[in-house]
């Protein structure tokens, strides 16, 4: 089955970029939508934003400005980059497969996700 | 604050019956989007419970079910189990946000 496993620095300095690769075994990039979600400390899940293989993206309009997810098909690999960190973005961040663009549609699997601390 | 709110712990007593609810608004829930439901136990990665409203991936028990009623929605642990402990998640679109979002989480303690 399809698994994914996130990777990159547990540490980024303020005002600087965040930036994350998920790792996918058992399929191909090739199809699918492709997600990060984040969860801060305390507090709940918050979609960040999804890319198809196409190069369509869809991100939260809260981070909108921020957020940038990226595919390469060559490593069956997907990124996330947020920049301009404040200590608000500190939070496990989760990578997860999206089926179907259909609103009604959930997400599934998800990565174990990755503990990135924003430094001042 | 999540949109979708969850109450934030639960428990029961082995073999028992719990509900955890998930309200939301007229933008979400309220709207007609449907509600999904994860199992997270913490350092792993979420686990898709119900999808839909009430429907189970296939290898979840059925002692897991969904329902969902106007803004809210509840899912039912039957038969509580001491491996059932962990956080539980709802989670449906909200139009006026366009994005899609969850609820702020559960925690299932059996006691």
């Amino acid at each position: 089955q399809v698994q994914l496993q996130e990777s990159g620095p547990g540490l980024v300095k303020a005002s600087e970029t965040l930036s994350l690769t998920c790792s996918v075994s058992g399929g191909s990039i090739s199809s699918h939508y492709w997600s990060w979600i984040r969860q801060p400390p305390g507090k709940g899940l918050e979609y960040i934003g999804y890319m198809y293989s196409s190069g369509s993206t869809n991100y939260n309009p809260s981070l909108k400005s921020r957020v940038t997810i990226s595919l390469d098909t060559s490593k069956n690999q997907f990124s996330l980059k947020l920049s301009s960190v404040t200590a608000a973005d500190t939070a496990v961040y989760y990578c997860a497969r999206k089926e179907n663009w259909n609103p009604d549609w959930w997400f599934d699997p998800w990565g174990q996700g990755i503990l990135v601390t924003v430094s001042s | 604050q999540s949109v979708l709110t969850q109450p934030p712990s639960v428990s029961g007593a082995p073999g028992q019956r719990v509900t955890i609810s998930c309200t939301g608004s007229s933008s979400n829930i309220g709207a007609g989007y449907d509600v999904h439901w994860y199992q997270h136990l913490p350092g792993t990665a979420p686990k898709l419970l119900i999808y839909g409203n009430y429907n189970r991936p296939s290898g979840v028990p059925d002692r897991f079910s969904g329902s969902k009623s106007g803004t809210s929605a509840s899912l039912a642990i039957t038969g509580l189990q001491a491996e059932d402990e962990a956080d539980y998640y709802c989670q449906s679109y909200d139009s006026s946000l366009s994005s899609w979002v969850f609820g702020g989480g559960t925690k299932l303690t059996v006691l």
